[in-house]
């Protein structure tokens, strides 16, 4: 256990429906980051916040994509009118600063119908 | 060609022997990390490296900046080491965000 939780761990949804998913950072890290894991591959950057300010989004984060980190601490990442290819793993992690170690969650397994 | 390249893709080997892991990348970084990911998902850190040499217990991770390679070794290699191990670079332009490399599947055979 890193110490980042995430929920849910599994969600099997259908093509069209709204997901939400929730990202518990370890308590004092102010850098919270979102990567997406497709089979058989490398995890690949989403998006990432300092404390409450989402700093920069990748191309990967299309318009039905959405992060909130509201109060500095809990994240989470809404995805609209999923699509198939939106099946994947979704990563979380989170750092002390931008150039420390950083420690990932469990993930949290889509898969779109 | 991606950012970060890593060789080989899958490994087998038998436990007790010792295993190498490369990687390459393209881009000037500020930290390199090792990865090692078990089925199931859960990603745990092994090493961060800027410089030289890194060791812990049976693992040792080397980089070489002038290069742009890192090496992740085990020794004494045993079926619990079995699982996806991933390089991760820290670019001085990006951001501070990760970029992955592929992942190499080990597999330890008893």
């Amino acid at each position: 256990d890193t110490g980042v939780s995430q929920d849910p761990r599994h969600k099997i949804t259908k093509r069209g429906q709204n997901v939400t998913f929730r990202c518990d950072p370890i308590s004092e890290h102010n850098r919270l980051y979102w990567y997406r894991q497709t089979l058989g591959q490398g995890p690949e950057f989403l998006t990432y916040f300092q404390n409450e300010a989402q700093l920069e989004k990748s191309r990967l984060l299309s318009d039905r994509f959405s992060a909130e980190r509201p109060k500095g601490s809990f994240s989470t990442l809404e995805i609209q009118r999923t699509e198939q290819g939106d099946s994947a793993m979704y990563l979380c992690a989170s750092s002390l600063g931008a150039s420390t170690e950083q420690f990932f969650g469990p993930g949290t397994r889509l898969t779109v119908l | 060609k991606n950012e970060v390249e890593q060789s080989p893709q899958n490994l087998t080997a038998q436990e007790g022997e010792f295993i190498t892991i490369n990687c390459s990348y393209s881009v000037g970084i500020s930290a390199l990390h090792w990865l090692q990911q078990h089925p199931g998902g859960g990603i745990v850190s092994l090493f961060m490296l800027s410089s030289g040499k890194k060791k812990h217990g049976r693992l040792i991770a080397t980089i070489n900046i002038q290069e742009k390679h890192s090496s992740l070794h085990i020794t004494a290699s045993h079926p619990r080491d079995s699982a996806v191990y991933i390089c991760a670079v820290r670019s001085i332009q990006g951001a501070q965000k990760l970029v992955f490399g592929q992942g190499t599947r080990l597999t330890i055979n008893p």
